[in-house]
């Protein structure tokens, strides 16, 4: 099934750890998303990549990384997780960059991370 | 800062019934989205309106744009038990080099009673 494939779904980590959370998609998009949401402040954009070997800094990037080696593969880096970071994350893709012709986010499922 | 702005933050309704939910934005737009998210789940885009249109029309959604107010709203009519979610507006956010980014808003949650 054509899709986002996030992962893991959820994780509790211990503060200082380092961790990746994986996000795949199938569809060939261009452009990929990483969201952070929490209760009463929405999502906000952590980074984003408008194509294969680009990325860009969204609202809230500090504490986080990210790559794109390759269309399909978008991970997200905590390099020393801090609890603040807990939140549940989202992958999104959209099939081109460039929002100002309006394009469709395509969301996965999310994961659920907790730092303590 | 948030771009847009939702109103109300919830709305609890009888099935059958209308739900409106209004969302209101800073800066001047190309176009907006409006986006459900059900509970636990990643969200869902349900329709787009460009800046040069007033109203749209989907199944049972209508969303207008006023860009002189700065302000759309999403109309559920009819609503029923598995509209009960989250809705977020999601507006481009224009800068000089294009507009890479879709900002959203904090949500409305509608819960529609059986």
């Amino acid at each position: 099934i054509a899709g986002i494939t996030q992962a893991p779904t959820s994780q509790i980590l211990a503060a200082g750890r380092r961790m990746t959370l994986r996000c795949t998609q199938d569809m060939r998009h261009n452009a990929m998303y990483w969201y952070r949401q929490d209760l009463g402040l929405g999502l906000r954009l952590i980074h984003y990549s408008n194509t294969a070997g680009t990325t860009g800094k969204g609202e809230v990037p500090d504490g986080y990384s990210v790559s794109r080696a390759n269309t399909d593969d978008f991970p997200l880096t905590l390099a020393s997780a801090v609890p603040s970071q807990t939140s549940v994350y989202f992958c999104a893709t959209s099939p081109q960059w460039g929002q100002e012709f309006g394009s469709p986010l395509h969301f996965g499922n999310g994961t659920r991370l907790t730092v303590t | 800062s948030q771009q847009g702005e939702e109103d109300p933050q919830a709305l609890s309704i009888q099935e059958g019934e209308n739900a409106t939910m209004n969302c209101s934005y800073k800066t001047s737009i190309n176009n907006l989205q409006w986006y459900r998210q059900n509970s636990g789940r990643g969200l869902v885009h349900l329709i787009l309106i460009r800046s040069n249109e007033r109203e749209k029309h989907s199944g049972r959604l209508r969303v207008t744009l006023d860009t002189s107010k700065k302000s759309s709203s999403l109309l559920i009519t009819a609503s029923r038990a598995a509209d009960t979610a989250s809705y977020f507006c999601a507006t481009d956010l224009p800068t000089q080099g294009g507009s890479e980014k879709l900002v959203f808003g904090k949500g409305t949650k509608l819960t529609v009673n059986p």
